[in-house]
């Protein structure tokens, strides 16, 4: 099993609040990724980190922000949700390598804006 | 064009098939790749890597060819429990913000299938 955990795995919020998705991994990975994911459809890549300090935009513009202070913690923040925000989040982990290796997911966020 | 184009099915086969995946990628440097499995509601999972050689797992065959751009999955003998969503994976390059290089994964859409009995 991959130690990568998320939190919360269900959220339903009002719009407007500031949340905060957390992600951490006890693997000791360099790189970690954001993805979002509506239901059944495609994953989205939204933020990638390749290190401590070192953030990325992904494909799909986003209008969260994620920061990388520490390896192992790589939480995802929305200043203010919106009903558009609803969706599944999914981050996931992998070894930084020539090439690349194979990324560990958590068990995903799902997150309901009313 | 996509990154990671993917037949998205469904794919709906009897049980005892054989059944098969292809996906292209559009960046010709791309490094590694991989097939995930997602069931429904779940998280994707590794299903295996994708070598150069062509790569085999009990019923899961896998190959990769990078003239053409193209990775292929192959499942014998499907099971019921084989139905979930297939997804391509591919690791490419991208380049940082302070100009460096570094890579990410990016998905494919997925192939649904849906083994009946």
């Amino acid at each position: 099993e991959a130690d990568i955990y998320q939190t919360p795995r269900y959220l339903v919020i009002g719009t407007g609040k500031k949340i905060t998705l957390e992600c951490s991994q006890t693997m000791g990975h360099d790189k970690m990724y954001w993805y979002q994911q509506d239901p059944g459809m495609e994953l989205h890549l939204i933020h990638y980190s390749y290190g401590v300090n070192s953030t990325e935009k992904g494909d799909l513009s986003s209008e969260s922000t994620v920061s990388r202070i520490r390896t192992e913690h790589f939480p995802l923040t929305l200043e203010s949700a919106r009903p558009s925000h609803t969706s599944q989040y999914l981050c996931a982990s992998s070894m930084r390598g020539l090439g690349g290796t194979e990324a560990f997911f958590g068990q995903g966020t799902r997150l309901t804006v009313v | 064009r996509k990154e990671v184009e993917q037949d998205p099915g469904p794919f709906n086969v009897p049980e005892g098939a054989t059944v098969a995946f292809n996906c292209t990628y559009s960046n010709s440097a791309s490094q590694s790749f991989f097939w995930y499995r997602q069931d429904c509601r779940k998280e994707p999972k590794l299903l295996m890597s994708v070598y150069s050689s062509g790569n085999e797992d009990g019923r899961f065959t896998a190959q990769l060819n990078r003239a053409s751009q193209y990775i292929s999955l192959l499942i014998r003998d499907s099971k019921l429990s084989d139905s979930a969503t297939y997804l391509c994976v591919v690791n490419m390059n991208a380049h940082r913000q302070d100009g460096g290089a570094t890579n990410k994964l990016i998905f494919g859409t997925g192939t649904l299938l849906a083994v009946q009995p």
